[in-house]
């Protein structure tokens, strides 16, 4: 079975400044997709960011982007310029690509808080 | 974004009584899922379906029934509610994996 680790419970960045958020995942498989979901105080859950593991160009979305090192397992999120909106929790989360059971698995979440 | 609806946003109830969360998706998804949240473990898979009448277990199924009787409906049971089931409950759809899964709102339930 899958499983996602989130290490850092909280973490902290001054607005406009860099952050990098953790995961990490251990499977047996090689072809399968990572997500980063962002949950704001809103309770919402809004994908930020998606990753095809055959893929080795690391994904961006404007302000978001991963480092997505599969021979470590590692799949972290950089946020830049952090603004105030950013403050929310951030799942990291990992999909198979084969079977009927095609869940998310989630890691625990690592809370964000922005200073202005 | 696509559009999924819970229903009730909150409910508060009282232990063994039967509880049904209703989760509706207009973006004609064949899979669904019913996750729940709770602090400390993100998001835990309860029961998913991957067509009309066709559901599988999760992870944290015990206590918990579903049913799909039609595309856009995916019912989420509590035969009897219980103070363990107090969580947030998250329904989500999606088109065949590996596409991203899209969540509904949440609904809190407090089991008194």
């Amino acid at each position: 079975a899958q499983t996602v680790t989130q290490s850092q419970p909280e973490m902290s960045v001054q607005e406009a400044e860099t952050v990098t958020l953790s995961c990490t995942y251990d499977t047996s498989e090689s072809d399968y997709y990572l997500f980063w979901y962002k949950q704001p105080p809103s309770r919402q859950m809004i994908l930020v960011i998606r990753q095809e593991a055959y893929k080795q160009q690391n994904a961006t979305e404007n302000r978001f982007s991963v480092n997505f090192q599969k021979a470590a397992k590692s799949f972290s999120l950089k946020i830049s310029d952090s603004q105030l909106g950013d403050a929310a929790m951030y799942f990291c989360a990992y999909r198979s690509l084969t079977g009927a059971n095609s869940k998310l698995t989630f890691g625990k979440g690592i809370t964000l808080s922005v200073r202005p | 974004d696509a559009g999924i609806t819970q229903s009730p946003r909150h409910k508060v109830t009282e232990t063994g009584t039967p509880v049904t969360l209703r989760c509706h998706q207009t973006e004609n998804h064949r899979y669904m899922y019913w996750y729940r949240q709770d602090p400390g473990h993100g998001l835990r898979l309860i029961h998913y379906s991957y067509g009309v009448k066709d559901t599988d277990k999760g992870e944290v199924s015990d206590g918990y029934s579903v049913s799909r009787s039609k595309t856009e409906d995916f019912l989420l049971t509590l035969e009897s509610a219980t103070s363990s089931q107090t969580s947030v409950y998250f329904c989500a759809s999606s088109r065949d994996p590996p596409q991203p899964q899209h969540f509904g709102d949440g609904t809190r339930l407090s089991i008194l």
